[in-house]
């Protein structure tokens, strides 16, 4: 079974610093999506991305954090200066079609620790 | 989005029906019933999703009132590895792309 893909499982960095986090979405979905989940709290929504572009984005993705689709495969959340508050589980998702669907496919989750 | 309703936790044995309840009085006509779980910090998973006929798939069924004004997922023969946090989410199917996560319901289930 076709499943996304994200990498590293765990990072560990100081604020401040730059950090990626990788994800290979399904081979032939067409949207994909960054959600984060800060430890004990509700799974919350970033930004989608369809086309090579941004399709909506939340209160929390600010000028801090890019999305980048650099080739066909991977698609990529950047944090240019980590803050303390962006320890989470970050997980991204795909779906082939947003119509009538919803069926999004997630990954297991990159977990970002900053220190 | 309209907003759901769900119990904070449920309890259900080994082999038994699991039957997670989850209100939205306030679901538009064109709005969709979709259930995801979430097993420890795994990334959510796909469950189900209805307008207003009951489905099934090889996972789950879901029940929606005549009214669409509840469902309910039944999990018809609970297994260890159903233990996970169920989420309710409303979405109107083709609109907003987000998926609006609440605190869902635990389920355990029980030896």
């Amino acid at each position: 079974e076709p499943e996304v893909t994200q990498t590293p499982s765990h990072q560990v960095t100081q604020m401040g610093q730059e950090v990626i986090l990788r994800c290979v979405p399904i081979s032939n979905h067409l949207y994909f999506y960054w959600y984060r989940q800060i430890l004990g709290q509700k799974v919350e929504f970033l930004v989608s991305f369809y086309n090579n572009e941004i399709s909506e984005k939340s209160e929390i993705f600010d000028d801090q954090f890019s999305v980048e689709r650099p080739d066909g495969s991977n698609f990529t959340l950047k944090i240019r200066s980590t803050k303390l508050e962006d320890s989470a589980m970050y997980f991204c998702a795909s779906n082939r079609d947003r119509v009538n669907t919803g069926e999004l496919f997630f990954g297991e989750g990159s977990r970002l620790t900053v220190l | 989005d309209a907003k759901t309703t769900q119990p904070p936790s449920m309890d259900c044995a080994e082999g038994r029906a699991a039957n997670l309840p989850c209100n939205h009085s306030t679901i538009s006509g064109n709005e969709y019933v979709y259930w995801y779980r979430q097993i420890h910090s795994q990334g959510p998973q796909y469950i189900i999703h209805g307008l207003k006929n009951n489905e099934t798939n090889e996972m789950a069924s879901l029940i929606i009132t005549e009214d669409r004004k509840s469902s309910t997922l039944i999990l018809p023969h609970a297994t260890l590895r159903d233990t996970a946090v169920y989420y309710c989410i409303v979405r109107v199917g083709g609109g907003s792309e987000k998926l609006v996560f609440g605190k869902g319901t635990k389920l355990t289930v029980n030896p």
